[in-house]
């Protein structure tokens, strides 16, 4: 039972550039997420999903898109990189029950 | 709108020293409140989860309490050690969608 995945761990991009981060979970949990974490800033929601094929938008959408395929999958993409999206992302998934949430080790994403 | 704050924002004990680290929240109407550890440059880990029926939930040295009515919780570490040393951050449901998270307590305990 791996938990919740990320991949990659480290990326360096250019401004302009785009690329996707690809969150599992093999915990069957309807409910995942993506959060960026700042220093000062703390986590803040981006985009989340309550179930496979439905995406919302977070606190700071802004620049990112989404996509749920699959149950296990949550996808988040960058279309054109900015500096301003220099960052770590970390995606969480939550078991419907009980309602808590366990998070993947993150990706630290720098955009020169 | 949910806002969690946590104080204080660093905090610096010696070793076996019991410490609360606090948490409050604007939105009472919580089903529930969970707090994680991050070790740096690593990912979040949870801690104890507290649902609003409970007042109280104890994992070993650490124990959570949560007063809904006062829109408050906290985190007793008791008999600190030196792997204790991480930031503790509270985080509280919004809307029943995603957490909303306080900015953390840094520890450090020395020995």
């Amino acid at each position: 039972n791996a938990g919740v995945t990320q991949t990659p761990k480290f990326r360096v991009l250019k401004t302009g550039q785009s690329m996707t981060l690809l969150c599992a979970q093999d915990m069957n949990h309807e409910y995942m997420y993506w959060y960026r974490q700042d220093p000062g800033m703390g986590l803040r929601l981006i985009h989340y999903s309550v179930g496979e094929g439905t995406t919302a938008k977070g606190e700071v959408p802004d620049g990112y898109n989404v996509s749920r395929l699959k149950k296990q999958n949550f996808l988040l993409g960058l279309e054109s990189a900015a500096p301003s999206q220099t960052s770590v992302y970390f995606c969480a998934s939550r078991n419907g029950p009980i309602n808590e949430q366990f998070f993947g080790p993150g990706t630290r994403l720098t955009v020169l | 709108k949910q806002e969690v704050t946590q104080i204080p924002a660093a905090l610096s004990v010696p070793e076996g020293e019991n410490l609360v680290l606090n948490c409050s929240f604007t939105d009472s109407a919580i089903y529930n409140l969970q707090w994680f550890r991050q070790d740096p440059g690593k990912g979040l880990t949870s801690l104890l989860l507290i649902q609003s029926s409970q007042r109280e939930q104890t994992s070993g040295r650490l124990n959570a309490s949560l007063d809904k009515s006062s829109g408050r919780s906290t985190l007793y570490i008791a008999a600190s050690q030196p792997g204790d040393s991480a930031t503790y951050l509270c985080a509280a449901p919004q809307a029943g969608t995603a957490l909303i998270f306080g900015k953390g307590t840094t520890l450090s305990v020395s020995s």
